[in-house]
């Protein structure tokens, strides 16, 4: 398997729910993070969360990393239509100066 | 606040055509990344540069594949003699320093290329 796989593939929920997105990876790293990418266009950072950390907060995101189990979740609460994009987890793996994607979650916010 | 830019949006070239690739990454910043994207699948590095060379390539970035910085504010990847495979959106990034681990990756909306 690659690092940064992300689960599910697709996500599918009703607007006003919680998403939850989840991120595998397999070698250690400096830190993870989130991005957000809307159909056809570059991707926007949303968050970064250290190795040390094990929770973080921004706005309606929640992200954890548990190192042990080397994963990482995000958390989108209360989503709105405009949330619908895909989420990729990118991992900062230590010696490496670059960023390894996963192959994303697509999600979709029903109105 | 200040962003990658990136030309052209989408090119279409004919198979074994050169094609350049252009951006202007964040005027402060010293990383400097390719990225490509195979449409609707995962996001595949290609490359990395610092201090006017590559530190780093994946094994997609073949002989084919050429970066430069030409004159200080543009950075460019060249595809010498363009396949089907390559068809894909090529993404430029950058970050203003790589201390302490890759921060924040700032991107470009993109270079769609098409190769028919």
């Amino acid at each position: 398997s690659q690092q940064g796989e992300e689960d599910p593939q697709a996500l599918s929920i009703q607007e006003g729910e919680n998403a939850t997105m989840n991120c595998s990876y397999k070698t250690s790293i400096n830190n993870l993070q989130w991005y957000r990418q809307n159909s056809g266009r570059g991707l926007v950072h949303l968050i970064l969360i250290r190795s040390n950390e094990r929770e973080k907060h921004s706005g309606r995101l929640r992200v954890t990393l548990d190192t042990s189990k080397k994963s990482s979740s995000l958390l989108i609460t209360a989503s709105r239509a405009a949330d619908t994009a895909s989420y990729f987890c990118a991992t900062d793996i230590w010696g490496a100066q670059k960023l390894v994607f996963g192959q994303g979650t697509r999600l979709t916010i029903n109105p | 606040e200040p962003e990658v830019t990136q030309t052209p949006s989408h090119q279409v070239t004919q198979m074994g055509q050169e094609v350049i690739l252009r951006c202007v990454p964040i005027s402060n910043h010293l990383y400097f990344y390719w990225y490509r994207q195979i449409l609707g699948q995962k996001v595949e590095f290609l490359v990395s540069f610092y201090n006017n060379e590559i530190s780093e390539k994946s094994e997609i970035f073949d002989d084919q594949f050429s970066v430069e910085r030409p004159d200080g504010s543009n950075f460019t990847l060249k595809i010498r003699s363009t396949k089907l495979e390559d068809s894909a959106m090529y993404f430029c990034a950058s970050i203003p320093t790589g201390a302490g681990g890759t921060g924040e990756l700032f991107f470009g909306e993109g270079s769609r290329l098409t190769v028919l």
